[in-house]
């Protein structure tokens, strides 16, 4: 069974700060890694989904990166916005892509 | 193209009751996949079908179950229900599992 873990569980930050969550997984029989942001009242929207150790994905002023071998990814925001305050999901998906497990997400709050 | 739905949206059941929730997936996407979310926690695994056919389950009790049909379409049942499965379950569907998924906005239920 695989564990995803999530940190920090929320954080608070200033607008205009940048910030980075860590999700850890184990790496055996890994396959794909997902970050999704779920909004209050929303569906979780995908943003990546990486495969390879050391993939590295962005869009706009989010990014996130992969590392298979020691099983943990970042993401990071830069100059965070009060419109990114949302919860931050990782989730690691195993070899056949017969089952994706959650981490329990990281709450943003960001202050303007 | 349709995103995913799900029905109906909210529902009140009364405990020992039994309640019937679906999941239409984009079209082209054959799996599908359940999640619960209580308070507190994060999204938690329920099941997985693809070409009509369970390929994981997450530990819950037997009173769970699903089922996907022809179409990909997915229903899941829950019977004798308990105040605890009161909780928003949503669906996620995907190509193949491995791929990006894409969730439905939920069904809240609530057990009184």
């Amino acid at each position: 069974i695989l564990n995803v873990e999530q940190s920090p569980q929320s954080l608070h930050v200033q607008e205009g700060d940048s910030t980075n969550f860590t999700c850890s997984f184990p790496s055996s029989n890994f396959y794909a890694l997902h970050w999704y942001r779920w909004e209050t009242a929303k569906s979780p929207e995908a943003l990546f989904v990486m495969t390879l150790n050391g993939d590295e994905k962005k869009k706009g002023r989010i990014s996130a990166t992969l590392n298979t071998k020691e099983g943990y990814s970042y993401l990071y925001i830069k100059g965070s916005q009060p419109e990114d305050s949302a919860t931050y999901l990782c989730a690691s998906t195993d070899v056949g892509g017969f089952k994706t497990i959650f981490g329990a997400g990281t709450r943003l709050f960001v202050k303007a | 193209k349709a995103g995913v739905t799900q029905t109906p949206r909210y529902l009140i059941k009364t405990r020992g009751q039994q309640v019937t929730l679906s999941c239409s997936p984009i079209s082209g996407h054959r799996s599908v996949s359940w999640y619960q979310q209580t308070p507190g926690q994060g999204l938690q695994f329920l099941f997985e079908y693809f070409s009509e056919t369970q390929r994981n389950k997450g530990n819950f009790p037997g009173r769970f179950s699903g089922r996907q049909f022809s179409n990909s379409r997915s229903e899941m049942n829950v019977s004798t229900l308990e105040l605890g499965d009161s909780a928003l379950y949503l669906c996620a569907s995907s190509f193949s599992g491995d791929t990006e998924a894409f969730f439905g906005q939920g069904t809240r239920l609530t057990v009184v």
